[in-house]
């Protein structure tokens, strides 16, 4: 089954205290992004990568950080949790930026205490 | 204000009846697209409409696109209950880059 996945789904931290979601894709996509929700403000982007070892940043990009060493895997690291950090964050993939539709994952609901 | 923005913010109606969701957006685009999210899931995608394309069909779905007013309508016929979701649009332009941008979503709501 063609699936982007997210782990963990849910997480409760406390400022400071490093942590990284990861984010997985089987369909062989070669652009992945990270977004986070919030109330009020609809989805921004955080980062994206257009292929392997190509990463850029979106709209919110600070405290973030990602990697893409292989094709299917894009982590979304946070160094140093904040409390403003605290977000629902969504991992999609698609076979392009823009022309073709985005594969969500199920999302990681983040608490920073 | 963002690229794309829905009207109405929220919609309620009951089971049987036509969701009629609108999208506006600022530039000029390649494409625009619209997803569905079920409370605190991810998004779906449901449609994607080309630039030089005006309509098109999806099951009970229907989206329209007038880029001479810079708008879109997202058409949900003989809704259900299961219809009740966010819906958003998101739109693929040369002005933004490698990205979608998605407006704030309409939340629907459809009473059994």
């Amino acid at each position: 089954e063609a699936q982007v996945t997210q782990n963990p789904r849910y997480l409760i931290t406390v400022t400071g205290k490093k942590l990284t979601v990861t984010c997985s894709q089987n369909m062989n996509h070669e652009y992945m992004s990270w977004y986070r929700q919030d109330p009020g403000l609809g989805l921004r982007q955080i980062y994206y990568s257009m292929n392997v070892e190509v990463t850029d940043k979106g709209d919110v990009p600070e405290g973030y950080k990602v990697s893409r060493k292989e094709k299917r895997n894009f982590p979304l690291i946070l160094e140093s949790p904040s409390p403003n950090q605290t977000s629902l964050y969504f991992c999609a993939s698609s076979l392009s930026a823009t022309r073709w539709e985005q594969y969500f994952g199920p999302g990681t609901r983040l608490t920073v205490t | 204000s963002q690229q794309g923005e829905e009207d109405p913010q929220a919609l309620s109606i009951q089971e049987g009846e036509n969701a009629t969701m609108n999208c506006s957006y600022k530039t000029s685009i390649n494409n625009l697209q619209w997803y569905r999210q079920n409370s605190g899931r991810g998004l779906v995608h449901l449609i994607l409409i080309r630039s030089n394309e005006r309509e098109k069909h999806s099951g009970r779905l229907r989206v329209t696109l007038d880029t001479s007013k810079k708008s879109s309508s997202l058409l949900i016929t003989a809704s259900r209950a299961a219809d009740t979701a966010s819906y958003f649009c998101a739109t693929a332009s040369m002005e933004y880059g490698n990205k979608l941008v998605f407006g704030a979503g309409t939340i629907l709501r459809v009473k059994s």
